[in-house]
């Protein structure tokens, strides 16, 4: 089983569409959770920390359930310019006192006027 | 400022040349990242120092070689490449390496084309 799994997508959405993006990890030892986005040949960028609690940004939500190992983007009234590749990102220890991150292999999200 | 620069942005090298990679930071952060990105696949750690110490090594071949001068600057030197080792080349960073809330802020890339 892959450590982190995603949607494979791709997804085509109209302007205004409301889109959910589902991620899982396999290992209950992971500590912390992220959503980054990469736009074509650029480089990641966070979009948010996961918390456990849920946590909300404007128009995107992110969900975390630690039980399940399931981890949620929400983007509510997406825009031309949400399109992008969307990465859950999970880290893990990694020996001695270091973190890794662990990325999934992303969905790509395109947005249509 | 949440900036990671890269240097050079687009790199062409033959198989017998010796290369280098630049990244710099100054967000006062202690823990810097080299990953390596294939097209349509996500990034693949390949280096992480900590406090300008080498922590993570995931089984890089050695033709490539990491330093880092201080702990503002990493380095990747580039030796004998083969051509399957094109990617994109990110460099990241964040406030301390031991902390695993803290968030990675990635560079912009560099570009390797390996003839």
């Amino acid at each position: 089983r892959k450590e982190v799994e995603q949607d494979p997508g791709p997804f085509n959405v109209p302007e205004g569409a409301t889109v959910a993006f589902n991620c899982t990890y396999s290992n209950s030892a992971s500590q912390s959770f992220f959503w980054y986005r990469q736009d074509c040949r650029k480089e990641p960028k966070l979009l948010m920390s996961v918390y456990s609690s849920g946590n909300e940004d404007g128009r995107f939500t992110a969900q975390l359930n630690r039980a399940s190992q399931y981890i949620s983007l929400l983007i509510r009234d997406s825009k031309l310019s949400d399109s992008a590749t969307y990465l859950c990102v999970v880290r893990l220890p990694s020996g001695g006192s270091n973190y890794k991150l662990t990325f999934g292999k992303g969905t790509l999200l395109t947005v249509n006027p | 400022d949440t900036e990671v620069t890269q240097t050079p942005k687009h790199l062409v090298m033959g198989m017998t040349n010796k290369k280098s990679l630049k990244c710099e930071q100054h967000m006062g952060h202690r823990a810097m990242y080299w990953y390596k990105q294939k097209a349509k696949k996500p990034p693949e750690l390949m280096f992480v120092y900590s406090y300008e110490k080498l922590s993570i090594n995931e089984s890089v071949p050695s033709r490539f070689s990491p330093e880092c001068p201080n702990s503002s600057l990493l380095n990747l030197h580039l030796h004998a490449l083969q051509p399957e080792d094109s990617a994109l080349y990110l460099c990241a960073s964040s406030q301390d390496g031991t902390i695993s809330y803290n968030e990675q802020f990635f560079g912009p890339g560099t570009r390797l084309t390996v003839l």
